[in-house]
């Protein structure tokens, strides 16, 4: 079945304390991964996808194949990373699926 | 460019109505999804219209509907509503590709009493 975990209904961490947000997926063929972030009252946003490979808001996420996994971290938490975090990934050529996580809710404390 | 708008922003029915949501996607996008998204089941698909056909659809009831028009406009329809139907409904507009980023509306917030 085509599905994406993100086994974390809520994450809290310490201000200044590393982030690991969970994600794995199962499909078969070669999705694109993304990350999505909603902060309070903001819409629903695109953080970062595995194909740009570039760290946003000090966040990163590797894809590994491997493992079918997309877990988002960041090394120091900061209040204002506060949101919730969805995974997500896109079917690759010929399908059109678009395929979200239950999503993760963190809570920066200070 | 002018972003996803969604309307109307808030809405209340009483169980049994039936209700029309509409989405403008992005200048250019031809691809449209709905989601519904509640506290407890997180971001749900509903369906995505491409050039005016259906070409996703989650596992929602016949009592939600939608479609497409020709100036990639979406509306979307639920009927005889239940008190589980309230939630946030969301519409995100993409390019026609299979893949890319989806650009999200600001919601639709409906209340069923």
């Amino acid at each position: 079945a085509q599905r994406v975990t993100q086994p974390e209904k809520l994450l809290s961490v310490f201000k200044g304390a590393p982030v690991e947000l969970k994600c794995n997926y199962s499909y078969s063929g070669s999705p694109e991964l993304f990350w999505y972030v909603q902060y309070s009252r903001q819409r629903l946003q695109l953080l970062l996808r595995h194909i740009s490979r570039e760290s946003i808001k000090g966040f990163t996420a590797d894809l590994n194949k491997g493992e079918t996994s997309f877990h988002l971290k960041k090394p120091f938490a900061q209040e204002e990373d506060s949101a919730m975090y969805y995974c997500a990934l896109s079917g690759g050529s010929g399908t059109y699926k678009y395929i979200f996580g239950t999503g993760t809710r963190l809570k920066v404390l200070a | 460019k002018a972003g996803v708008t969604q309307t109307p922003r808030y809405l209340i029915k009483t169980r049994g109505q039936q209700v029309t949501l509409s989405c403008s996607p992005i200048s250019g996008h031809r691809s449209v999804s709905w989601y519904q998204q509640t506290p407890g089941q997180g971001l749900q698909f509903l369906f995505e219209y491409f050039s005016e056909t259906q070409r996703n659809k989650g596992n929602f009831p016949g009592r939600f509907s939608g479609r497409q028009f020709s100036n990639s406009r979406s509306e979307m329809n639920v009927s005889t509503l239940e008190l589980g139907d309230s939630a946030l409904y969301l519409c995100a507009s993409r390019l026609a590709g299979a893949s890319g980023e989806q650009y999200f509306g600001p919601g639709t917030r409906l209340t069923v009493t």
